[in-house]
């Protein structure tokens, strides 16, 4: 299947900094990509649809000057986490949907490995 | 209100026996649905997907069913490998929408 990255894959950082997490698609292009959050032993938990080239849309709940997200490019989403504080310590999953239709569809969505963000 | 169901928190199958997971969805705008395989501190991986035009689809040890009156899918695993073990994600997505909606995923022991 379609490959996509995340970097890093674990951050600690002091409360009130600002980290920013990588997902890129390395096999394919993606217009859009889609940033996820899970807390321990609960399921995926959509926070925003990223759009190459356009501003994000985000879920209702997610705040959208907290969490930045830009898609510069067909292969590269960036989430950043402002002002970060302990309360955002969470497991963040990109995922990126591939539009070729000899994937396993033209809905289907590919993850990243996820980032551990630890805020202390 | 949860529209993707995943009703079994935890299944445990005998190794080389089938397993079984199943979901049910409520929204009728659905159209395609997907299976996640999901280690800890991993991000989920596509396995297999379906569309409503189908009601089966395979690959390898891995087939699912799609039964649109009872808006119900499952999933099959033959042969159960102790390498499955993981929790297991129904998605579904539709109405226009790339987004997913998960189920609260299923966790699967294979026992050697």
């Amino acid at each position: 299947g379609a490959v996509v990255s995340q970097h890093p894959s674990r951050v600690i950082c002091k409360s009130g900094t600002s980290v920013k997490i990588e997902c890129r698609s390395l096999d394919f292009q993606a217009t859009t990509m889609f940033w996820y959050r899970q807390f321990p032993k609960q399921s995926l938990m959509l926070m925003a649809t990223s759009n190459e080239g356009s501003k994000a849309t985000y879920e209702q709940g997610v705040e959208k000057d907290k969490f930045l997200i830009n898609h510069a490019s067909l292969t590269l989403s960036t989430l950043t986490v402002t002002s970060a504080h302990p309360e955002d310590s969470s497991f963040y999953i990109c995922s990126a949907r591939d539009p070729s239709p000899v994937a396993g569809g033209a809905d289907t969505q590919y993850f990243g490995p996820g980032t551990r963000l630890t805020v202390l | 209100d949860q529209q993707v169901k995943q009703n079994s928190p935890s299944l445990s199958v005998q190794e080389g026996r089938i397993s079984i997971l199943n979901c049910d969805y409520t929204n009728s705008m659905f159209d395609y649905f997907l299976w996640y395989k999901k280690y800890p501190a991993e991000g989920p991986t596509f396995l297999i997907s379906i569309s409503s035009i189908k009601d089966k689809n395979e690959d390898g040890r891995f087939t699912v069913f799609l039964n649109k009156s009872a808006k119900h899918l499952s999933l099959h695993i033959v042969p159960s490998q102790p390498g499955d073990s993981a929790v297991y994600f129904c998605a579904a997505t539709g109405a226009g929408s790339y987004q997913l909606t998960f189920g609260k995923g299923t966790k699967l022991s294979v026992i050697p």
